[in-house]
């Protein structure tokens, strides 16, 4: 198993530009997140998903937005970069089991993204 | 509101000695805790998780943690610290009465650094 996957590793975007940030697990995990990780601020959620077609906000949703067409993908769509999107991305997945309060997260290995 | 606390930003222990990293957390029901690390320029690994019973769990490389819950405390230990041990460590909390479906709240990150 490849776990979760992430692309791209690295990225730079103008102020304005829109990218999306690909997120591919292949555990058969029903529930998805997306984390941005700040320099001294832990990670903070932005969306989160409980299966194909069931997204939510986190903490920080704004300036973002999700979809999850299947199981194994769960895009992450920035529209219009800002500087204060600089971040590193993470995405996660994890089991249903014991509705998933018992699971651990599993991680991929991130997408630095600046804005510049 | 659910929170956790990690005192800490750095700890710095010789090789060989016992190394301790605190994480102190806030949730309204029962904790379910968890420990994970994340080495330089890579995602987050779960190392051990407190859902119940026993007070001393016992995780990945030789790793372990005390709930405490008279002190709401979840200090992770290791006996004897490798350089190799050198890396970020973030305490997460759910909340038992299931908070937004299995939504992780993470602490700011202790860095850990062994000197040879």
């Amino acid at each position: 198993n490849a776990g979760v996957t992430q692309t791209p590793k690295f990225r730079i975007l103008k102020i304005g530009q829109s990218m999306t940030l690909q997120c591919t697990q292949d555990m058969n995990h029903n529930y998805m997140y997306w984390y941005r990780q700040d320099p001294g601020m832990g990670l903070k959620l932005i969306y989160y998903s409980v299966g194909a077609g069931i997204t939510d906000k986190g903490e920080v949703p704004n300036g973002y937005n999700v979809s999850r067409s299947t199981t194994e993908d769960f895009p992450l769509r920035l529209e219009l970069a800002a500087p204060s999107q600089t971040s590193v991305y993470f995405c996660a997945s994890s089991p249903a089991y014991g509705g998933s309060i018992e699971s651990e997260q599993y991680f991929g290995p991130g997408t630095r993204l600046t804005v510049t | 509101a659910q929170s956790v606390a990690q005192p800490e930003d750095q700890v710095n222990v010789a090789e060989g000695n016992p190394l301790t990293v605190k994480c102190t957390y806030s949730v309204s029901g029962n904790p379910y805790l968890f420990w994970y690390v994340q080495y330089p320029n890579r995602g987050l690994q779960f190392l051990l998780k407190y859902i119940t019973g026993d007070n001393l769990v016992k995780g990945s490389y030789g790793f372990e943690a005390e709930f405490n819950k008279s002190q709401t405390s979840f200090h992770l230990k290791k006996p004897s610290a490798l350089v190799s041990d050198s890396a970020l460590y973030f305490c997460a909390v759910r909340d038992s009465r299931g908070s937004t479906l299995g939504r992780l709240y993470f602490g700011r990150g202790t860095q850990l650094t062994v000197w040879p």
